[in-house]
């Protein structure tokens, strides 16, 4: 079967480093994606990985180990504005597969 | 500026009642894709669809069906709504993956449904 898995809820304060976890198991892979959702909003892409590694982008950055089946997103000196949810998501083929999404809050 | 287009934010229907969600694309995309998304589930893919005319099932298909007579246009189609179709429906388009695109999507703002 398909599985993705990231937790559920988190909270960090303002300025601070957060750490988003996601694993999967799924039956194809081309690469891995996060998508940041503020509530209301449609998802909008942050990152991709498609090899093993760190993708840094700004303040966002995205690992990826294959092998291990895992990947998190790091979002440095937090802002209010970066509470929202944050989706963990596989492409194999043509189809992307979601996980259940992280609801992060920011606090000052 | 790219835009994915669904045609209602928010829709009142009734038990039984078929129910049709546009999505438009500007981007001249081949990939098309129906997700419902329900608190504490994320986003599940209903249908998809990599060319005009071509159609495939995702994960919760049942009880909804599509249509792309046209590369810019996907349907999602209720054809006897219930109480469990009651969610937030998003379409989104994607190139296909590699020749420069990762096969990211690109989302519509959403179709709320509730169905009584």
């Amino acid at each position: 079967g398909q599985n993705i898995d990231q937790p559920t809820e988190m909270t960090a304060t303002e300025g601070a480093i957060v750490q988003i976890n996601c694993t999967y198991q799924t039956s194809g892979f081309n690469g891995l994606f996060w998508y940041q959702q503020h509530a209301g909003e449609a998802p909008t892409f942050l990152s991709y990985n498609v090899l093993d590694g760190l993708e840094e982008k700004g303040r966002f950055s995205s690992f990826l180990s294959r092998s291990k089946g895992y990947s998190y997103l790091l979002l440095k000196e937090l802002q209010m504005k970066d509470s929202a949810s944050y989706l963990c998501a596989v492409i194999g083929g043509f189809k992307t597969i979601f996980g259940a999404g992280t609801r992060l809050f920011v606090k000052a | 500026d790219v835009k994915v287009t669904q045609s209602s934010r928010y829709l009142v229907k009734r038990t039984g009642e078929k129910v049709f969600l546009e999505c438009v694309q500007d981007m001249d995309h081949e990939n098309m894709f129906w997700y419902r998304q329900d608190p504490g589930l994320g986003l599940r893919l209903i249908y998809f669809s990599y060319d005009v005319k071509m159609k495939e099932k995702g994960d919760i298909p049942e009880g909804y069906s599509v249509s792309r007579e046209k590369k810019e246009r996907f349907s999602l189609i209720l054809e006897s709504a219930s109480t469990n179709q009651t969610s937030m429906y998003l379409c989104a388009s994607s190139s296909l993956p590699g020749q420069g695109s990762t096969g990211e999507l690109f989302f519509g703002e959403g179709s709320r449904l509730t169905v009584l």
